[in-house]
């Protein structure tokens, strides 16, 4: 069966960097594009940007454009969020979910001094 | 960017009556293929979204047949027959048309 298996909470400090990862398994790792989606607590969905894990192309929200990035290791069927310059109102559960729509567990991020 | 607007924002409702939900898009979602991107997803509390339903009226795999979904070019509903405990959850459209994909703000299901 298809899993999304995302990494652990994290906490950091403002300007600091995360990054979060989500381990595909039961279907091909190239085959389906690769979303990242955010959910503030409380707050609906917002989302990030896609990536290709076969080419590795991207295309990031207006919003994301400079400090996201999506990175694969289709060795490990593994696809990578990296988001930087974190501030407070980065504090979310960050999604990754395929274009055929399998959704990973999330991974929820605190940014906090 | 489209902006996806669902109403109610709430809806109590009791258990083996139906519920509707409605979802309006600011502009056509007819892509230039001929499909149309929208979709449903359900999010229990403390669970992550799960898809439901994908281009308007597809039944993804292992949802109940008491889910349903219809609509067309802006206008879009999601329908659930006879609402169970399970059901209780918020509820989000989604199109995939035009980039930024972009969600309504959610609709709460919950027992009166």
């Amino acid at each position: 069966q298809v899993q999304l298996v995302q990494s652990g909470a994290e906490v950091k400090k403002p300007g600091a960097s995360v990054k979060v990862s989500c381990k595909a398994s039961g279907y091909t790792f190239t085959g389906y594009y690769m979303h990242w989606v955010r959910q503030a607590p409380g707050q609906g969905l917002e989302w990030m940007g896609w990536i290709n894990p076969n080419s590795g192309g991207t295309n990031y929200a207006q919003k994301f454009q400079g400090w996201v990035t999506m990175t694969r290791d289709t060795s490990i069927s593994t696809a990578y969020m990296e988001l930087s310059r974190l501030r407070s109102d980065d504090t979310a559960v960050y999604y990754c979910a395929t274009t055929h729509g399998y959704w990973g567990q999330g991974t929820l991020v605190t940014v906090s001094s | 960017d489209i902006v996806m607007t669902q109403t109610p924002l709430s809806s109590p409702v009791t258990l083996g009556q139906p519920a509707s939900i409605s979802c309006r898009s600011s502009q056509s979602l007819v892509h230039s293929d001929g499909n149309t991107y929208l979709s449903w997803l359900q999010q229990r509390p403390g669970q992550p979204p799960r898809l439901l339903i994908y281009k308007i009226s597809n039944r993804f795999s292992g949802v109940p047949d008491r889910f349903s979904g219809s609509g067309a070019g802006t206008d879009f509903t999601l329908k659930i027959s006879r609402v169970e405990a399970e059901d209780v959850g918020v509820y989000y459209c989604m199109q995939a048309t035009q980039f930024p994909l972009t969600f309504g703000g959610g609709t709460k299901v919950e027992i009166k």
